[in-house]
């Protein structure tokens, strides 16, 4: 148990289908973070929360929209995704500082595929 | 066209040996880096952090060693056991730039019996 727990651990879903993923952090951290991990490149940052404040990631496609209510839950809504989207969907949570950064711990992951 | 996957560097040791995991970091300006393993099936886990003003830095059976003058960093397992077994990611980050870490691909550690 990392502290991170992340559901559904698989996901399949049609290019038409609305569904979220869902990530609870218990580690009492201020930010939390989208991760996506393919067979074809290293782990991919998509989205960050620090204080609850999103910061932007203008390379991630609008189909994807991260929602993060309070500081320990965070949501990725999925809509009209491509088959290159299925990835191992990864959340982090860590306690950011301003003086610099701070070790992420990671969920177990959501594995998507997309048909 | 047919897809590729990402060529994972394998490294295969003894039981019992030590192993070295190598990365080379892309930003001179990198002032934090961490060690992650990540075993089939499941999240990357924490190993070992350094920051830029130590160059060595030791945990239970982990050493990462750090050169900023070539932007090279190294993790050395001793008396590596069958569960160290996994695929082992360097990330970089420069605290200016907030918690935004780059990953490495990855290295593959297959641990022989």
């Amino acid at each position: 148990e990392t502290g991170v727990t992340q559901t559904p651990r698989h996901l399949v879903m049609g290019m038409t289908n609305k569904k979220s993923l869902k990530c609870e952090q218990h580690l009492g951290h201020n930010a939390m973070y989208w991760y996506k991990q393919s067979a074809k490149k290293p782990l991919e940052l998509m989205f960050v929360y620090s204080l609850e404040e999103r910061v932007e990631n203008n390379s991630v496609p609008s189909r994807f929209s991260p929602e993060c209510p309070n500081s320990s839950h965070l949501f990725l809504h999925l809509h009209t995704l491509q088959p290159e989207d299925s990835a191992l969907y990864l959340c982090a949570s860590s306690q950011a500082q301003a003086s610099g950064g701070e070790k992420l711990f990671f969920g177990s992951g959501t594995q998507l595929s997309v048909l | 066209g047919e897809s590729v996957g990402l060529h994972l560097p394998t490294l295969s040791v003894q039981e019992g040996d030590n192993s070295i995991i190598n990365c080379a970091y892309s930003n001179s300006a990198s002032d934090y880096f961490i060690w992650y393993k990540q075993e089939s099936g499941k999240g990357p886990q924490f190993i070992i952090d350094i920051r830029s003003n130590m160059d060595k830095r030791q945990g239970q059976r982990v050493t990462v060693l750090l050169n900023k003058t070539v932007k090279h960093l190294s993790l050395q397992i001793a008396a590596t056991q069958p569960g160290d077994s996994a695929v082992y990611f360097c990330a970089e980050n420069y605290s200016n730039y907030g918690q935004n870490f780059v990953f490495g691909p990855g290295t593959r550690l297959s641990v022989l019996p």
